[in-house]
């Protein structure tokens, strides 16, 4: 069975530190997605990216970027020069080859002026 | 574009009562549907997910149900709420074709059963 975690349950930044969210999974298949979710204080989730395990390139949004190592199954996120409006909890997810979403606990992230 | 809604936005009920969620998505046909439930300060568990018409998966047993009268509809329900189903509901739609689509979340309910 799938399963995702996110060892970090809080992290406090001051405004413009980068900081890095920590996102371990466990699969047996060999086809699977993974995903980034922000969830502001509104608690509306966010959809922020989908990788597929057969793409390991790191990709870059912005002051956002994401670090997808199959050898330590891990998909990390990286926020730079981070802002106050970056302040949300961020769920990381993971989906084997069908619709079934499995998701971490989370992180929160607060970002201090 | 696609927007999903779901009301209503808060809601309080005495333990004991009935519930009735609704979940409506625009812009799309066919989409798998999804009702998560968020206790406060935890992740997100998957309630129930639908692939079309009348086409229910429970994934935890509990005292809630779900269904789907019509292609864009998801309604999650229960004939009488516990103390233990406070907590955040939302609702995702993500695309019926292939594996490992993304879901896309409506704003969610605040449920708090007294």
């Amino acid at each position: 069975a799938q399963k995702v975690t996110q060892a970090q349950t809080e992290i406090s930044v001051v405004e413009k530190e980068d900081v890095t969210l920590d996102c371990v999974y466990e699969t047996r298949d060999t086809t699977y997605y993974l995903f980034w979710y922000k969830q502001p204080p509104s608690g509306e989730l966010v959809f922020l990216i989908r990788r597929n395990s057969f793409d390991e390139q790191n990709e870059i949004s912005g002051r956002y970027s994401w670090n997808f190592q199959k050898s330590t199954s891990s998909f990390n996120f990286t926020i730079t020069a981070s802002q106050v409006v970056d302040s949300a909890v961020y769920f990381c997810a993971l989906s084997e080859d069908n619709d079934d979403m499995r998701f971490g606990a989370g992180t929160r992230l607060t970002v201090k002026p | 574009s696609q927007t999903i809604h779901q009301w209503p936005a808060t809601l309080v009920q005495p333990v004991g009562s009935p519930l009735s969620l609704e979940c409506t998505v625009e812009g799309t046909s066919n989409p798998n549907l999804y009702w998560y439930r968020q206790a406060a300060g935890r992740g997100l568990q998957l309630l129930f997910y639908s692939v079309g018409i009348g086409q229910i998966s429970s994934e935890v047993p509990q005292n809630l149900s779900a269904s789907r009268p019509q292609d864009r509809q998801f309604i999650l329900s229960s004939k009488k709420l516990l103390l233990s189903d406070s907590g955040f509901y939302l609702c995702a739609w993500s695309v019926l074709a292939g594996g490992g689509n993304e879901q896309f979340f409506g704003p969610g309910t605040r449920l708090t059963v007294l």
